[in-house]
């Protein structure tokens, strides 16, 4: 069974400038988060996607920070314009449904921003 | 909101068994779960403790007690290959559509000498 797949792995970019992220998650599962890692610390949730509807995005940073779940599979995190404070890893994650305790990360994408 | 404490790093023996400890405070507790990360790699999920006392698997054991608001994560055998972060995320505080938010601590660096 493949995992939860991200894309780009890295990903340096000067600040102002717009970056993407791609997550594909786990077939069949419904439930979709974006995290933040910062260096040093535990991941902090972005915003969770129950099939195509953000249901909480309390988290995300709303005047630069946007994403979407197109047909409730694929997502897309976006910011614009990056920030230095914005250098982190960021993680998509999955699982079956809400209430499902184990969640399964992708590899992350590792973004600087110079 | 929740807060977790967990110790920054452990070092231990191979072989060995060692403990790493988590305290929380939540506004509404649903459970406590552990995962692994090694260092450049995806958080994976080891356990989770919804009703107190302790759950095995395999070399790796939790425990819960929700009146302490504590749990532990037992690793029995210590292989070089355990060597990574251990975070622990409690479950607690409703955020929306039937779920509750999951936050992380800031990770336990584990490092397995010969």
């Amino acid at each position: 069974e493949a995992g939860v797949v991200q894309s780009p792995r890295y990903k340096i970019i000067e600040k102002k400038q717009p970056v993407a992220f791609w997550c594909n998650p786990i077939s069949g599962h419904n439930t979709l988060y974006w995290y933040r890692q910062n260096l040093g610390q535990g991941p902090e949730l972005l915003i969770r996607y129950e099939n195509e509807e953000a249901v909480d995005d309390s988290q995300l940073p709303k005047d630069r920070f946007s994403a979407e779940r197109l047909k409730g599979v694929d997502s897309t995190l976006k910011i614009q314009p990056a920030e230095l404070g914005d250098s982190a890893v960021y993680l998509c994650a999955s699982s079956l449904g809400p209430t499902d305790h184990e969640q399964y990360f992708g590899p992350g994408t590792r973004l600087t921003v110079t | 909101g929740q807060s977790l404490e967990q110790p920054s790093e452990v070092t231990a023996v191979e072989g060995a068994i060692v403990q790493i400890n988590c305290t929380y405070q939540t506004s509404g507790f649903y459970g406590l779960s552990w995962y692994q990360q090694h260092d450049g790699g995806a958080p994976t999920f080891l356990s989770y403790n919804a009703l107190d006392g302790l759950e095995e698997t395999g070399r790796f054991s939790s425990f819960l007690s929700r009146s302490d608001s504590y749990g532990y994560l037992l690793l029995q055998e210590l292989q070089m290959k355990d060597s990574a972060s251990y975070f622990c995320a409690v479950r607690g505080g409703y955020s929306g559509a039937g779920s509750y938010q999951l936050t992380f601590g800031k990770g336990t660096k584990l490092s397995v000498i010969p």
